[in-house]
């Protein structure tokens, strides 16, 4: 289970957002030394967006105010600064099951 | 340029079937994993089934476990999930996705289909 927090949250513009993914479970393979550990945004209407993927790895084209940081079972995505753009609901998602994936509950973020 | 097409979807009343498809292009798509994920309407993303690259093996989310099925066809670059026994809870948009092949984070991701379960 991939839990979230929090659910929702409002940053001022320009002002640091950091949102925090919990896993019930490490999803830390030690025979790699990686963190099965993606971050999604999904922006309203559109399907989500892989921002960070092995928890710290910024996908292509993604700004670098996005980092991802954390490992085993506690995780976090920080918008250091944070743009009007950035308005949209974020997913943490593991893969470190082989037959399964999961998603947290997704946390709203918006403009204070 | 990497894209994912999905069709399908619609609206369908309690116990009827339903398949969607999803046309990959722009990468070799006999390569990765392929995965359906679902939103239900207001709600957050939940994973549905993924099926190897070769179609090896499949595996599905437990409430779904039975009635929809996965499929692939490599040879013409080609995703299905076909939903049978459909309930008012299977009502939500479908994405189709690509796995990863060293891990599967979901990239990219189809536009999406909304299948409405109604009678």
């Amino acid at each position: 289970v991939m839990t979230q927090s929090p659910d929702s949250l409002a940053v001022s513009l320009g002002e640091r957002a950091t949102i925090n993914c919990k896993s019930s479970q490490s999803v830390f393979y030690s025979s790699d030394n990686k963190n099965y550990l993606a971050w999604y945004q999904q922006k309203s209407g559109q399907p989500p967006k892989v921002l960070i993927y092995w928890a710290s790895t910024r996908e292509s084209g993604v700004p670098d105010r996005f980092t991802g940081s954390g490992s085993g079972t506690d995780f976090t995505l920080t918008i250091s600064s944070l743009q009007a753009e950035d308005v949209a609901i974020y997913y943490c998602q593991q893969y470190y099951s082989s037959v399964s994936i999961t998603f947290g509950q997704g946390t709203r973020l918006e403009i204070k | 340029q990497v894209h994912l097409v999905q069709s399908g979807g619609g609206v369908v009343q309690p116990g009827r079937s339903l398949r969607l498809s999803c046309a990959a292009s722009g990468f070799s798509f006999g390569s990765y994993a392929m995965h359906w994920v679902r939103q239900a309407p207001g709600k957050g993303l939940e994973w549905v089934a993924v099926i190897y690259h070769d179609g090896s093996n499949e595996h599905y989310t437990a409430s779904v476990k039975g009635r929809f099925t996965i499929s692939r066809d490599n040879s013409k670059n080609t995703l299905s999930l076909q939903m049978n026994s459909l309930g008012v809870d299977d009502t939500a948009v479908y994405y189709c996705a690509r796995g990863g092949t060293t891990g599967n984070w979901l990239d990219p991701w189809g536009q999406g289909v909304l299948v409405t379960v109604s009678s």
